[in-house]
Order: C-alpha cells, then sequence, then structure tokens
C-alpha cells in the first residue's frame, strides 16, 4: 500500500525567510512519482514540481528547489526567500501507476507573514 | 489555455436530496479523476476514467455515489441521497495520457454541504 506522511501540520515564517517542507512516502513499487502541489485559499490545486523514481537529482527551480532522497524515501520542498502569496496548503503526493492515483499527505499549512 | 473547470463551485443540499456535480477537463485529456477532500485533510482519489471508460472505482464511499463520462469529455459525478458525511470538496482532475509520467492538472473543486 501506499502511503504518504507530511509530519509537520503548520509552519509560520516572515516574510524572505527559506522554509522547508517534509515529506515521507512508502511504496513497495520501485517505479514511482512524487509531486508538491500547493493549495491556496481559492481551493484549486496546483501543480508545483514532480520528481521520479529514477532521479535522484536534486534541482532548483526559481524560488524552489527539492530534496529527494530514496535511502530515507524523503521528497522535501523548500522555498527560498518565502513571500507572502506563497501561503497556501502544500500536499505531497506519491504515484505509482499501479492503481492509477495519486496518494496524498494531510498537508502543511504554510503562512508567511509580511 | 483553460484549465479543468468544475461546477457548481458551491452546492448546499438538504439531507435526503440528490446532487450531480460537473468536471470539464482540459480539451483532449484522456485521463480524468475524481477525488474527495474532507476539512483539513488531503485528497482521496475516488475514480478513475480513461477516455469513457471507468476504470477504476474503488475509492467511491458507497453504491450512493455514481460517476459517468459518456463521450469521453465532460463528466459527472452523482451522490444520491445525501448524508451529511458526504460534505467534503470534490476535486476534478485530467490529464493528458495515461501513465506514470503523466502529471494530474486540478480543478478548483466543487464545495457540497450536506445539512
Amino acid at each position: 500500500a501506499q502511503k504518504v506522511t507530511q509530519a509537520q501540520t503548520e509552519i509560520s515564517v516572515v516574510e524572505k525567510e527559506d522554509v522547508t517542507l517534509d515529506c515521507v512516502y512508502e511504496t513497495r513499487d520501485t517505479t514511482y512519482y512524487l509531486f508538491w502541489y500547493k493549495q491556496p485559499p481559492s481551493g484549486e490545486l496546483v501543480f508545483l514540481i514532480r520528481r521520479n523514481s529514477f532521479d535522484e537529482q536534486n534541482e532548483i527551480s526559481g524560488r524552489y528547489s527539492w530534496n529527494f532522497q530514496k535511502s530515507t524515501s524523503s521528497f522535501n520542498f523548500t522555498i527560498t526567500a518565502s513571500q507572502v502569496v506563497d501561503s497556501a496548503v502544500y500536499f505531497c503526493a506519491l504515484y505509482t501507476g499501479a492503481n492509477s492515483k495519486l496518494t496524498f499527505g494531510k498537508g502543511i499549512t504554510l503562512s508567511v507573514r509580511p | 489555455g483553460a484549465g479543468v473547470s468544475q461546477s457548481p463551485r458551491y452546492k448546499v443540499a438538504k439531507r435526503g436530496q440528490d446532487v450531480a456535480l460537473r468536471c470539464d477537463p482540459i480539451s483532449g485529456h484522456v485521463s480524468l479523476f475524481w477525488y474527495q477532500q474532507a476539512l483539513g485533510q488531503g485528497p482521496e482519489f475516488l475514480t478513475y476514467f480513461q477516455n469513457e471508460a471507468q476504470l477504476d472505482k474503488s475509492g467511491l464511499p458507497s453504491d450512493r455515489f455514481f460517476a459517468e463520462r459518456p463521450e469521453g469529455s465532460v463528466s459527472t459525478l452523482k451522490i444520491q441521497r445525501t448524508q451529511q458525511e458526504d460534505s467534503a470538496v470534490y476535486l476534478c482532475a485530467s490529464s493528458l495520457l495515461t501513465g506514470l509520467r503523466e502529471t494530474q492538472y486540478f480543478g478548483p473543486g466543487t464545495r457540497l454541504l450536506v445539512l
């Protein structure tokens, strides 16, 4: 069975601080994708990044970066120089394809204060 | 281009009433997914279509829930005899193709409140 754990529930930072959101996943599949989605107050889930299980190279995209480590089954997401508009709920999700569905964590509420 | 759209955005129903929620996927997207999101939780899978075929409905919580996509584009999620525990946000997502490489793009959701 697939499982995604986001141990942090709420994080509050001051604008321009860096913030890291943690994600730990469980799966027996060797091929899978990991995603981060953002859900602002409007409710729509916005796709941010994805990573496949064969590529552990960490990348930076603008203010976003991620750290994927298969050895610890973690897929952490960092926002550099946070902005008020980053305030939202952030979900980590796992997709193995075996059952065609995304498995989500419970989400982390990020509040960025001016 | 246009993203996934859902209607209505908000629905208030009396317990026992039937409701129908509509999803318009991104044009040309083969796969369509429905998720249910309870307050303070992550979305949970309900059902999945590839074109008009419903390939997975393992997440539907009861036989009161029914989904269809008759022409392989627009989909409707129907809930019969609504109960208070059905109150949630219902999210629709679509992806261009089927398979592991595909990213699901979500609509704004329909917030259902059953009184």
